[in-house]
């Protein structure tokens, strides 16, 4: 079965853009979580999406968003970038109690 | 509030010897616990989970935990370390309240640095 992928795996963005990172659950998952990590904060939990509705959201600002289609893809989408939101952005998809992770999205803001 | 503590930024073993990273945890109910690694550049790689049963629970790669409920702990150990196993660790609970319910929360990671 193929892991979790993200697209892209790298992106450079500059404050004040935008961004949509893409996320692909192992087939047959229904779940997808989006992790935030970043050297100071460590790993964070954004939101989790079920079915196409947010079922879970972590402590982040509105500028952070995602959503889930009807074949359990996601996208999350981060709005007026800032320096600080650069990170590496983990997606997890699961079926059962554990997540499996995808290799991230590293984002840069300059 | 949940939470999880790795009270060791790094840990260096020799290799052929055994390895304990440590990890304990707060939580008001039954804890849902995970070991995950990660490699530079790389995503998070799931080694084991404790739900219920056995303290001792054995996951990927060799390694295994040990629950410990009155000391609030689930330490990573492996008998017989690799090179390879230099890596960061990750210690997690299953969140279940609030607006992350069913989520990790997670350490801060360990630095795991096995040298020849």
């Amino acid at each position: 079965k193929a892991g979790v992928t993200q697209t892209p795996r790298y992106l450079i963005k500059t404050r004040g853009q935008q961004v949509t990172l893409s996320c692909s659950p192992i087939s047959g998952h229904r779940s997808v979580s989006w992790y935030q990590q970043t050297p100071g904060q460590g790993l964070q939990f954004l939101f989790e999406y079920f079915s196409e509705t947010q079922r879970n959201k972590g402590n982040f600002p509105g500028r952070f968003s995602g959503r889930q289609f009807s074949n359990s893809r996601s996208e999350m989408n981060v709005s007026t970038l800032e320096l600080g939101d650069s990170a590496l952005y983990l997606c997890a998809s699961s079926l059962g109690v554990e997540q499996f992770f995808g290799p991230g999205t590293r984002l840069t803001v300059l | 509030a949940q939470s999880v503590a790795q009270p060791e930024d790094q840990v260096n073993v020799a290799e052929g010897n055994p390895l304990t990273v440590k990890c304990t945890y707060s939580v008001s109910g039954n804890p849902y616990l995970f070991w995950y690694v990660q490699y530079p550049n790389r995503g998070l790689q799931f080694l084991l989970k404790y739900i219920t049963g056995d303290n001792l629970v054995k996951g990927s790669y060799g390694f295994e935990a040990e629950f410990n409920k009155s000391q609030t702990s689930f330490h990573l150990k492996k008998p017989s370390a690799l090179v390879s196993d230099s890596a960061l660790y990750f210690c997690a609970v299953r969140d279940d309240y609030g607006g992350s319910q069913g989520n990790l929360i997670f350490g801060k990671g360990t630095k795991l640095s096995v040298k020849p």
